[in-house]
């Protein structure tokens, strides 16, 4: 069974800098499409960013330039860089596993993220 | 970036409707549409793929259809447990974008 665990979600201010980590078992980060989805208070869902197994990244043009997705195989976790935090970053952060480059068919619980001073 | 626009943002409806819930995108995607339910305090659940596969597990009241810019959900007899947020999703050209959301509420 695939479990993803994401921490390091918490309170920052505006133009602070925070790592996210995504704890995977049940699959192996390195062999898999993961990607970050973002979800802000009482809002829908918005993609982040992506990292192929091959190593290819994406991201989403409200993060390009500020956040940076990789990942360590030896203790087989994901993680998110964001840098220059904004008031709008501010979400539930999700850790997801995503079947070639196409949907998603597993999440982490998701760790929230506040912005703020 | 391709926009994908869900409606109806909310639904209400009974239990044993069918409930039709449809994403337009910007632009043709051929078939790379997801569906995903979400409760609330919960992450997102995958129910249909590539537009018209049921993700195991999934009940099979659930289907999805569509090509090009056009996709639906459909809940062929809402059940109790349906009432939720849903999305659609598309991946197209290195970027992955979601609709906004449609909220089935009960009756």
């Amino acid at each position: 069974e695939v479990q993803l665990v994401e921490t390091g979600g918490g309170w920052i201010q505006p133009g602070g800098s925070l790592r996210l980590s995504c704890a995977a078992s049940g699959l192996t980060v390195s062999r898999n499409y993961m990607t970050w989805v973002r979800q802000a208070p009482g809002k829908g869902l918005e993609w982040v960013s992506i990292i192929y197994s091959g190593g290819t990244t994406y991201y989403a043009d409200s993060v390009k330039g500020r956040f940076t997705i990789s990942r360590d195989s030896s203790n087989n976790t994901l993680y998110l860089q964001m840098n220059s935090l904004r008031a709008e970053d501010s979400a539930i952060y999700y850790c997801a596993k995503m079947v070639s480059n196409d949907y998603i068919d597993a999440w982490g619980q998701g760790i929230l993220v506040t912005v703020s001073s | 970036d391709i926009q994908m626009t869900q409606s109806p943002s909310t639904l209400s409806a009974s239990v044993g409707d069918r409930v039709t819930i449809t994403c337009r995108a910007s632009q043709s995607i051929g078939t790379r549409v997801a569906w995903y339910q979400q409760k609330p305090g919960k992450a997102p659940n995958l129910l249909i793929y590539r537009t018209s596969n049921l993700q195991s597990g999934v009940p099979s009241r659930f289907s999805g259809s569509g090509s090009g810019t056009e996709f639906t959900l459909t809940i062929s007899s809402l059940q109790p447990d349906d009432f939720a947020t849903y999305y659609c999703q598309q991946y197209s050209s290195n970027s992955w974008t979601f609709g906004r959301g449609t909220k089935v509420e009960i009756k």
